[in-house]
């Protein structure tokens, strides 16, 4: 079975800031699939960022950009340069392998202060 | 190519009643996904479908819930006589293939509202 970890309910910092969101996950898959997803006030899901477990190299999107450590089994996200719009509710995901689905995080609420 | 239409994106029930929750995916797509979120909470999955198969509900409560993703027409969720636990959003997802090695796109959601 997979679990997400993620143990930062809630967060805020100041715009323009660095901020580092923390995910753990399990699985026994040896093929799978991380993903950072962000809910706005609008409530609409939307992927930030994947990583395949089989790629050493962190993926990055603009001013996103993820830790990878497969042996620890951690998946953080770095927001870099943080602007008002990134205000929102933050899931880490964990997918792939023979079961398919995608499971998800308690998730992280994040505010951007002006 | 429109996104995931999911409809209606409000619905009130009255306890007792049947809710049913649709989902188009966009075009392409054959496989889908259904998500529960609770206030406060990530999404729990609920079941997965491809075209008229059920591929995997483990995360669909064995009573009152069925899924449905015809050969035609929209994927449905329903929840026969609706309780006030059952109030929630639920989100659809459709992606073109099997697992996570493409992308799911996930609808605006249903918020269902059970008085």
């Amino acid at each position: 079975a997979q679990t997400v970890t993620q143990s930062q309910p809630e967060m805020s910092v100041q715009e323009a800031e660095t901020v580092t969101l923390s995910c753990t996950y399990d699985t026994s898959e040896s093929n799978y699939y991380l993903f950072w997803y962000k809910q706005p006030p609008s409530r609409q899901m939307i992927l930030v960022i994947r990583q395949e477990a089989y790629k050493q190299q962190n993926a990055t999107e603009n001013r996103f950009s993820v830790n990878f450590q497969k042996a620890a089994k951690s998946f953080s996200l770095k927001i870099s340069d943080s602007q008002l719009g990134d205000t929102a509710m933050y899931f880490c995901a964990s997918g792939g392998g023979r079961d398919d689905k995608i499971i998800f995080g308690k998730g992280t609420r994040l505010h951007i202060l002006p | 190519n429109a996104g995931v239409m999911q409809n209606p994106r409000h619905l009130v029930r009255r306890r007792g009643q049947e809710a049913r929750l649709r989902c188009s995916p966009m075009k392409g797509h054959s496989h889908v996904y259904w998500y529960r979120q609770l206030p406060e909470e990530g999404l729990k999955f609920m079941v997965y479908l491809q075209k008229e198969n059920i591929i995997d509900e483990s995360g669909m409560p064995k009573e009152r819930f069925s899924a449905e993703f015809p050969k035609e027409g929209p994927s449905i969720l329903r929840i026969q006589q609706v309780v006030r636990g059952d109030s929630a959003a639920y989100f659809c997802a459709s992606s073109p293939g099997r697992g996570a090695n493409t992308e799911a796109f996930f609808g605006q959601g249903t918020r269902l509202t059970v008085v």
